[in-house]
Order: structure tokens, then C-alpha cells, then sequence
């Protein structure tokens, strides 16, 4: 079965630094999402992209983070000065249309922030 | 804001008994529902869903049910399995501005005891 890919599977990074999470979404898919979750809660919306830009972003998505989709396969965030609250699980999903509820999601990128 | 409440945060089952998951919802609007599950290490996998106009689906082992004048859905696992150990998240689907969006409970951990 395609799957969504994600890279790396865990990022150490100290306080301050730029950090960008990598995804590979389903090839035919044309919904991309970010979301994340702190150990211990729930998964938290970030994003949603779709025709090459953002179409709904939660108050966590502030200007520290942007998404980009560089060459009509990978599906990144970066978040720019990272902050030790941004340590968090980040899981990037897709789906194939507006009427396919479905969403896949990545094994998820650990992000450590020291 | 709690839209989606998943008030177990854990369950113990034995094998082959039922595992009954409980979620809640405060928005009259969602109007379609999914659980996914997910272990250690790895994204959430979709594993049913329900639409609003249904008040069950059934897959194998996994039937979910809907009460709208509740706000309440739940998943049922017959017969329970140690491989079903997992966490089980409830989303719903919320329709705003032309984007869809996919809000999580909690999660409930289950473990299914051998």
C-alpha cells in the first residue's frame, strides 16, 4: 500500500536553530497536512496546503513556521528559531481529494529541541 | 476548546472480550467521524469511519456507533486481540471556508491482556 514517508524519524536541534521536516506524501494525493503532538496530548492541527498554498493554519502556525512544497513531491516545514515547546511529535498526512475523507498519515518526525 | 473529548485515557481488556472506546463531541456540525489507531514509533493508521446520516459501520472485529442527539460515538472491538494494543484516537471532520479540517481527540491507550 503507498505510503507517506517522513524524514528524519527523530531531529535534535539546540534552541534557536532552523529546523526543516521532510515529507513525501502519496503520489496522487492532493491534500497535504502538518500536525504535531507534545507527549502526552492530543494531535494538534498546524496546517493544511493544498494548490500550492496554505488554505487554513491554527494559532500554533505562527511566523517561526512555513510549508513548502519545493518540487511537486516533498512537502516541507520549517520552523525558523526553533523554541523548547516546539519538541514534539510532527506527523504529515495527505489525501487524495476534497470528497475523500481518508487521511494518511506519516510514521512521524521526533523533533528535540534543547 | 475540546471539540473532540476522548475521557478514557486508558483501557484494559482481556482477550477476547469486547473493547468499548468512547468518544464525545460538542460541534452539531461535524459531520463525518473516523478512529484511527496508532502505535509506538508509527503514524496514526485510519482504521473506520462514519458519516452523520449512518448510525453504525461495521468492519471485521470493528464496528463504530454514532448517536448525533448525543454528541457521542463509540468503537467496538469483537473479539479483542493483543495485536488491537494500541492508542485509538476519534476525529471529526469539520467543514469551514472551503478547507476540511481534522480534529483529534486525546486518545485512549488499550491494552488487551493476554
Amino acid at each position: 500500500e503507498p505510503e507517506v514517508t517522513q524524514t528524519p524519524s527523530h531531529q535534535v536541534t539546540q534552541m534557536g536553530q532552523e529546523v526543516i521536516l521532510r515529507c513525501v506524501p502519496i503520489s496522487n494525493h492532493l491534500y497535504f497536512y502538518w500536525y504535531r503532538q507534545i507527549l502526552g496530548q492530543k494531535v494538534e492541527f498546524l496546517v493544511s496546503f493544498y494548490n500550492n498554498e496554505i488554505s487554513e493554519k491554527s494559532e500554533i502556525f505562527d511566523d517561526q513556521f512555513s510549508v513548502e512544497r519545493p518540487d511537486g513531491s516533498n512537502f516541507t516545514l520549517k520552523i525558523r528559531s526553533t523554541k523548547l515547546e516546539d519538541s514534539a511529535m510532527y506527523f504529515c498526512a495527505s489525501k487524495e481529494g476534497v470528497t475523500n475523507e481518508k487521511l494518511f498519515f506519516g510514521s512521524g518526525t521526533q523533533l528535540s529541541v534543547l | 476548546d475540546q471539540q473532540v473529548k476522548q475521557n478514557s485515557p486508558s483501557l484494559s481488556v482481556q482477550e477476547g472480550r469486547i473493547s468499548i472506546l468512547n468518544c464525545d463531541y460538542t460541534n452539531s456540525m461535524f459531520d463525518y467521524f473516523l478512529w484511527y489507531k496508532k502505535y509506538p514509533a508509527e503514524g496514526p493508521t485510519f482504521l473506520i469511519s462514519i458519516s452523520s446520516i449512518k448510525d453504525k459501520n461495521e468492519d471485521g472485529r470493528f464496528t463504530v456507533f454514532l448517536n448525533k442527539s448525543a454528541k457521542h460515538l463509540s468503537l467496538h472491538i469483537v473479539p479483542s486481540q493483543p495485536g488491537d494494543s494500541a492508542v485509538y484516537f476519534c476525529a471529526a471532520i469539520s467543514y469551514t471556508s472551503g478547507t476540511y479540517k481534522y480534529i483529534f481527540g486525546t486518545g485512549t491507550r488499550l491494552k488487551v491482556l493476554a
